[in-house]
């Protein structure tokens, strides 16, 4: 089983349309981070969170908010799904060590279309 | 503000062939350099890594990466490629203490031919 898992790996919505992807992991990790990727622009960060009571805006988080239920859990949600955020968003965790360091560890990723 | 650029966007070679994929950051302080590999419909995995000393480092699959701090740069080499190396390669940098926020470059296609 994974380490990081992320639900759904593939979804389809309308333009104006609530969506939330769901993050987990079993790593024991208490930062977590959510990414997404664009063809030609790597990926870029829309929220961290470091622990249950701290999150914190990526470079990109208009249009998107977080929810950190549990040190576990960490879901992205898009209250209204606009078509230029289709992409392939990527949930990852660190342990404190690894934040400082930059090592993460990865879900596989959720495909997001909006028509 | 802090960016990694990556200089080739789409690189094909036949197999047995030499790889190197350039990297550049812009930070003139402390950096954490990384490559990440992401084969296809997987999600991306930890290549190899610099935090200090050696600045030649190995990592898995025969990969290595040079960190040369005057030219800003942390290029990924592989004397032999495979075709099991057709993947998207990713260097990304993260300053040190900035929380993991690693910033990441525009990726690299690599398409190896048999």
């Amino acid at each position: 089983d994974a380490d990081v898992t992320q639900t759904p790996r593939n979804r389809i919505t309308k333009t104006g349309k609530r969506i939330m992807l769901e993050c987990s992991q079993t790593k024991g990790h208490d930062r977590m981070y959510w990414y997404r990727q664009d063809p030609g622009l790597g990926l870029r960060l829309i929220y961290y969170s470091f622990d249950v009571k701290d999150i914190n805006k990526g470079e990109i988080s208009d249009g998107y908010s977080v929810s950190r239920q549990a040190q576990a859990k960490f879901s992205l949600s898009l209250e209204s799904a606009i078509p230029n955020q289709t992409a392939l968003y990527f949930c990852a965790t660190s342990d404190r060590r690894g934040a400082n360091t930059g090592e993460l560890f990865f879900g596989e990723g959720s495909r997001l279309t909006v028509l | 503000a802090q960016s990694v650029s990556q200089h080739n966007h789409h690189v094909i070679l036949s197999e047995a062939a030499s790889l190197e994929l350039g990297c550049n950051y812009s930070y003139g302080g402390t950096v954490n350099l990384f490559w990440y590999v992401q084969y296809p419909g997987q999600h991306l995995q930890l290549l190899l890594k610099y935090f200090s000393g050696d600045p030649l480092v190995k990592g898995i699959k025969g990969f290595e990466a040079e960190f040369i701090k005057s030219k800003f740069s942390f290029n990924l080499r592989k004397p032999s490629v495979q075709w099991s190396d057709t993947a998207e390669y990713f260097c990304a940098a993260v300053i040190y203490n900035q929380g993991g926020k690693l910033i990441f470059g525009q990726g690299t296609e690599l398409s190896v031919k048999p």
